[in-house]
């Protein structure tokens, strides 16, 4: 079992749509959340940091459920911009200092 | 400002031979982590450098290894190269163990 697992996709919206990601993580005792962004052939871009209570950065929702070890990333009124793919990280854990443990990634296509 | 440097950008090897990375960190951060990221993959993560030791490794073979300069640069060399090890190799740097990592261009490596 990967220790991040996310829906590679595709997922293809028409621009103004909102879109949701989610992705599951096996280690209980992983401290830090994040989204990272990534353009095709570009090295991956920290979108935000996701905390138990949500965090809302303009058009970017995120989510994190420890309970079910779950973390989610909510798009509204998609751009074509936002078209990339997403990134659910996560880090830290027993013995874990700093490395960052990536799910394979979620490619959204915003259509006009 | 600069930011995270990579060089080279492009790298064509062949099976068998030794390749050498460099990566330069954000100024002002000290510890420097290496990811492979193959093709439709999210990074996997190599290992970390901190006060030019390596302080933690990921599930990568001794073929893979690294070195943390005073200047806080790093290099990551890799002997008998396989064909699985073309991908995209990340270096992020961040300032102290566990905060926020930044990420290089990267360098492309084909094995041929």
């Amino acid at each position: 079992r990967k220790e991040v697992e996310q829906d590679p996709g595709p997922f293809n919206v028409p621009e103004g749509a909102t879109v949701a990601f989610n992705c599951t993580y096996s280690n209980s005792a992983s401290q830090s959340f994040f989204w990272y962004r990534q353009d095709c052939r570009k090295e991956p871009k920290l979108l935000m940091s996701v905390y138990s209570s949500g965090n809302e950065d303009g058009r970017f929702t995120a989510q994190l459920n420890r309970a079910s070890q779950y973390i989610s990333l909510l798009i509204r009124d998609s751009k074509l911009s936002d078209s990339a793919t997403y990134l659910c990280v996560v880090k830290g854990g027993s013995g874990n200092t700093g490395k960052l443990i990536f799910g394979q990634g979620t490619t959204l296509q915003v259509k006009p | 400002d600069a930011g995270v440097t990579q060089s080279p950008t492009h790298l064509i090897k062949t099976r068998g031979q030794q390749v050498t990375l460099r990566c330069s960190p954000k100024s002002g951060h000290d510890t420097v982590s290496w990811y492979q990221q193959a093709l439709g993959q999210g990074p996997q993560f190599i290992f970390q450098y901190y006060e030019e030791e390596e302080r933690q490794r990921g599930n990568f073979p001794d073929r893979f290894s690294g070195h943390q300069f005073p200047n806080y640069s790093s290099e990551l060399n890799v002997n008998a190269l396989l064909l699985g090890d073309s991908a995209l190799y990340l270096c992020a740097s961040s300032q102290g163990l566990r905060e926020t990592q930044y990420f290089g261009p990267g360098t492309r490596l084909l094995v041929l």
